[in-house]
């Protein structure tokens, strides 16, 4: 079965530091990999997405940037951490054909 | 674009009683639709999914919901609510295009079920 692993589960960063959070995918291949933002637990905002190696896709500019360095994994990243930052980031990985999306358990960040 | 809303940011019910969530969309060509449900502090989890055929979908922990293709609804209902069901709701619908998925999610809406 397929399971997705996202870590850590929590995070307390200051203003300016840098981030890397990393989501991996068990038990499928060639997922398309999303990462979100809840913010406030609330509406879920799409900040990138990949359908391949290398490939990855903005939804909208910000401080953050994201890489798929191998086909099952994810890392969302930043250079210099904002005060706005903070939320909850949730990783997700579909297969097309299925059409349904699966979560990971989350990552809570905290910039302070 | 494709797009859902949820009218209400709040729900409540009393456990036993029949709840209803609403969604409507606005998509261009057949809808895609999905349910999920998320508690506190973790990730979303797949309820149900309406792609074809039969309006009411059946899902998981005895919810179902009714697609309205005259209303543009797709609301998510359970016929008797649990304590345990109290939880925030989201409606999304997939955009498909070439090899990927891109899904569209509602604002949420929390479930309070009271004993």
């Amino acid at each position: 079965s397929q399971t997705i692993h996202q870590w850590p589960a929590t995070l307390v960063q200051p203003v300016g530091s840098p981030l890397s959070l990393e989501c991996t995918v068990e038990g499928t291949s060639n997922p398309n990999l999303y990462w979100y933002r809840q913010a406030a637990g609330r509406g879920l905002q799409l900040l990138f997405y990949s359908v391949g190696i290398g490939q990855i896709s903005s939804e909208v500019p910000q401080n953050l940037s994201a890489s798929r360095p191998q086909d099952r994994q994810f890392i969302l990243s930043s250079k210099k951490l904002l005060l706005s930052d903070s939320g909850f980031y949730l990783c997700a990985w579909s297969v097309v054909l299925s059409y349904e999306q699966y979560f990971g358990p989350g990552t809570r960040l905290t910039v302070t | 674009a494709q797009s859902v809303a949820q009218p209400e940011d709040q729900v409540n019910v009393a456990e036993g009683n029949p709840l209803t969530v609403k969604c409507t969309y606005s998509v261009s060509g057949n809808p895609y639709l999905f349910w999920y449900v998320q508690y506190p502090n973790r990730g979303l989890q797949f309820l149900l999914k309406y792609i074809t055929g039969d309006n009411l979908v059946k899902g998981s922990y005895g919810f179902e919901a009714e697609f309205n293709k005259s209303q543009t609804s797709f609301h998510l209902k359970k016929p008797s609510a649990l304590v345990s069901d109290s939880a925030l709701y989201f409606c999304a619908v997939r955009e498909g295009t070439g090899n990927f998925n891109k899904f569209y999610f509602g604002s949420g809406t929390k479930l309070n079920v009271k004993p």
